[in-house]
């Protein structure tokens, strides 16, 4: 069974800090990604990679930034939080054929 | 790029009683559409997910029905029991870009009344 972790569940941060998430993943999946999730607004991603140093934007990608250096881990970076990032930060993994997501536990954010 | 919207936004359904959700998609050439629960407090978990080429799937008392040419598909649940309630979210893969990712919907906070 696919494991995805978080490096945290709970999280609080001063504004201006910044700030790393980190996801790990145990299955070899070639595609990682970042999402929050916010009451009403579901899943919106932020970044993905589907390798190596590779990045891509999702469709709220402002005031983040990822890092993949390595095939299982997948880092999101807040430069400098702000109150409006205080969210529930999830990682997910898929395949090389795009298939199903896998989510880790989810890390809450919070920026005082 | 992909947009999919989910209704309705709260459902609430006597136990026994069947319960609907229903997502449309906007791009004609999305060929994935999972569906997930997420509990209170858990990671969402896929229930049951449908490829382009079929037209529904079930399993047990869980059924997708995809309609492509109204770039629709539903959620059924049938015999509910309190253990279903949840949030549900539907997703829809398009084609643009990489395709890799997918487009969520907003959730449906799915109720079971004892």
């Amino acid at each position: 069974d696919v494991k995805v972790t978080q490096s945290s569940r709970y999280l609080v941060k001063r504004t201006g800090e910044k700030v790393f998430l980190e996801c790990v993943q145990d299955m070899d999946h070639e595609n990682m990604f970042w999402y929050r999730q916010d009451p009403g607004l579901g899943l919106r991603l932020i970044y993905f990679s589907y390798d190596v140093k590779m990045k891509e934007k999702g469709d709220i990608p402002e005031g983040y930034s990822v890092s993949r250096e390595k095939k299982e881990r997948f880092s999101l970076i807040l430069e400098s939080a702000s109150t409006n990032q205080t969210s529930m930060y999830l990682c997910a993994t898929s395949g090389t054929s795009g298939g199903r997501e896998f989510f880790g536990p989810g890390t809450r954010l919070t920026v005082l | 790029g992909e947009n999919v919207e989910q209704h309705p936004s709260t459902l609430s359904v006597q136990e026994g009683d069947s319960a609907v959700i229903k997502c449309t998609y906007s791009d004609s050439a999305s060929n994935y559409f999972p569906w997930y629960k997420q509990e209170l407090g858990k990671r969402p978990q896929l229930i049951i997910d449908i490829r382009s080429n079929v037209g529904e799937k079930k399993d047990q008392r869980i059924a997708v029905t995809l309609n492509k040419t109204a770039k629709h598909f539903s959620l059924h649940i049938t015999e509910t029991q309190p253990e279903d309630s949840a949030v549900y979210f539907c997703a829809a893969r398009g084609s643009s870009g990489s395709a890799r990712q997918l487009t969520f919907g907003s959730g449906t906070q799915l109720t079971v009344l004892p």
